[in-house]
């Protein structure tokens, strides 16, 4: 098993460039989420979805968007690049919304 | 969910075991234990949860007090690939409660 996989790895946006980042996940699990991490700080949730076809919005999810067309990917997109977006980025899942996750290796995402 | 507090930061002799605090002071009944670590770079990585009673895999081992207002999350024998953040959270598995991590236990472990 691959677990959870992330694309990009590494991304660098104007601003006001849109893209999508891409989670996939080989483990058949219900829910999946996106979080951003800051520099020092801990993680915070921006999106997440339950079960396919369901999303729910998390603490930060302005400028974001998601879809979950299929079980086993994520998709999470920005819109409008804007320098305040610049963070590490991680996708996560678990076999249900309340158990344990497991998460990807990141996406590390600079906006200039 | 209820609040955690962690050390900012810890230091371990490899070899020796790792003691983790973690005060949970404001736990409720349905809420569990979990932890997680990061080493640097990579992503979270979970390592055990548990309800009131203590837990062991083969990772570590969650010690949970009596009352469930603290824990401690061993290591029994760090190596330096352990040094990593360590993140305490409590999370109620009976609602579709999302997992927030605070700051965590940046945990050194010396050679």
């Amino acid at each position: 098993n691959a677990g959870v996989t992330q694309t990009p790895k590494f991304q660098v946006l104007k601003t006001g460039q849109s893209m999508t980042l891409q989670c996939a996940q080989d483990m058949n699990h219900n829910s999946m989420y996106w979080y951003r991490q800051d520099p020092g700080m801990g993680l915070r949730l921006i999106y997440y979805s339950a079960s396919e076809g369901t999303t729910d919005k998390g603490e930060v999810p302005d400028g974001y968007n998601v879809s979950r067309l299929k079980k086993q990917n994520f998709l999470l997109g920005l819109e409008s690049a804007a320098p305040s977006q610049t963070s590490v980025y991680f996708c996560a899942s678990s076999v249900q919304s309340r158990a344990e996750q497991y998460f990807g290796p990141g996406t590390r995402l600079t906006v200039t | 969910d209820a609040k955690t507090t962690q050390p900012t930061s810890m230091d371990c002799a490899e070899g020796r075991a790792a003691n983790l605090p973690c005060n949970h002071s404001t736990i409720s009944g349905n809420e569990y234990v979990y932890w997680y670590r990061q080493i640097h770079s990579q992503g979270p990585q979970y390592i055990i949860h548990g309800l009131k009673n203590n837990e062991t895999n083969e990772m570590a081992s969650l010690i949970i007090t009596e009352d469930r207002k603290s824990s401690t999350l061993i290591l029994p024998h760090a190596t330096l690939r352990d040094t990593a953040v360590y993140y305490c959270i409590v999370r109620s598995t009976h609602r579709d409660d999302k997992i927030i991590f605070g700051k965590g236990t940046r945990l050194h472990i010396l050679p």
